[in-house]
């Protein structure tokens, strides 16, 4: 079974420009989260989404934006890229029981590592 | 707010000792707990969960008991090998939002 495939595992940019990270989750989960891992702030949620609709989002500028496509694949776009927004960018994906939400077992991916020149 | 807060590292033992990284969290109703790990260059992998009080989570010699009376979740191995060096990351998960305490560098040393 495929994990959580995330593009590109690296890239570099500079101040201004904008970037978009993909995410294909495990075949069959149709939840999609994205986290953002620095060495000053460690692991911060982003968004998640569930059947296209994003579901909860975290504490960030609206420069951060995402979306989801009918495949469960998800993209994030970072617009006009900051110094500080050099980071590793994780993406995980889970199946998502109604049952029990909070038991939901988050898969993450290898993650994509964004350097801001 | 939720939040967990992990002891800091780096911890550095030598292969065979026993390891406790120390957790403790703060978040409102009964959250489900996690421990992650990330070993150099990659994501992060689950090592265990617990998803009520007095589970117990347990995984490759790793194991960790979910207290609510001490809001702790402290991660436990009986002999560290080399190979279990990495950053471990304690969690809680309510709504599907992981919240991540700041991570504990361990180093075993052969």
């Amino acid at each position: 079974k495929a994990g959580v495939t995330q593009t590109p595992r690296y890239l570099i940019k500079t101040r201004g420009q904008q970037v978009t990270l993909s995410c294909s989750p495990i075949s069959g989960h149709r939840s999609v989260s994205w986290y953002q891992q620095t060495p000053g702030q460690g692991l911060q949620f982003l968004f998640e989404y569930f059947s296209e609709t994003q579901r909860n989002k975290g504490n960030f500028p609206g420069r951060f934006s995402g979306r989801q496509f009918s495949n469960s694949r998800s993209e994030m776009n970072v617009s006009t890229l900051e110094l500080g927004d050099s980071a590793l960018y994780l993406c995980a994906s889970s199946l998502l029981s109604q049952d029990s939400p909070g038991a939901n077992v988050l898969t993450f991916g290898a993650g994509s590592r964004l350097t801001v020149l | 707010g939720d939040s967990v807060t992990q002891m800091e590292g780096p911890v550095t033992l030598s292969e065979e000792a026993f390891l406790t990284i120390n957790c403790t969290y703060t978040a409102t109703g009964y959250p489900s707990l996690f421990w992650y790990v990330q070993y150099p260059g990659e994501g992060l992998q689950l090592l265990l969960k617990a998803t009520k009080a007095d589970d117990k989570g347990s995984n490759k010699g790793f194991e960790a008991t979910y207290r609510k009376e001490t809001t702790s979740f402290h991660l436990e191995k009986g002999s560290v090998q080399v190979s279990d060096s990495a950053v471990y990351f304690c969690a809680l998960n309510y709504g599907n939002k992981l919240v991540f305490g700041a991570g504990t560098i361990l180093r075993v040393k052969s």
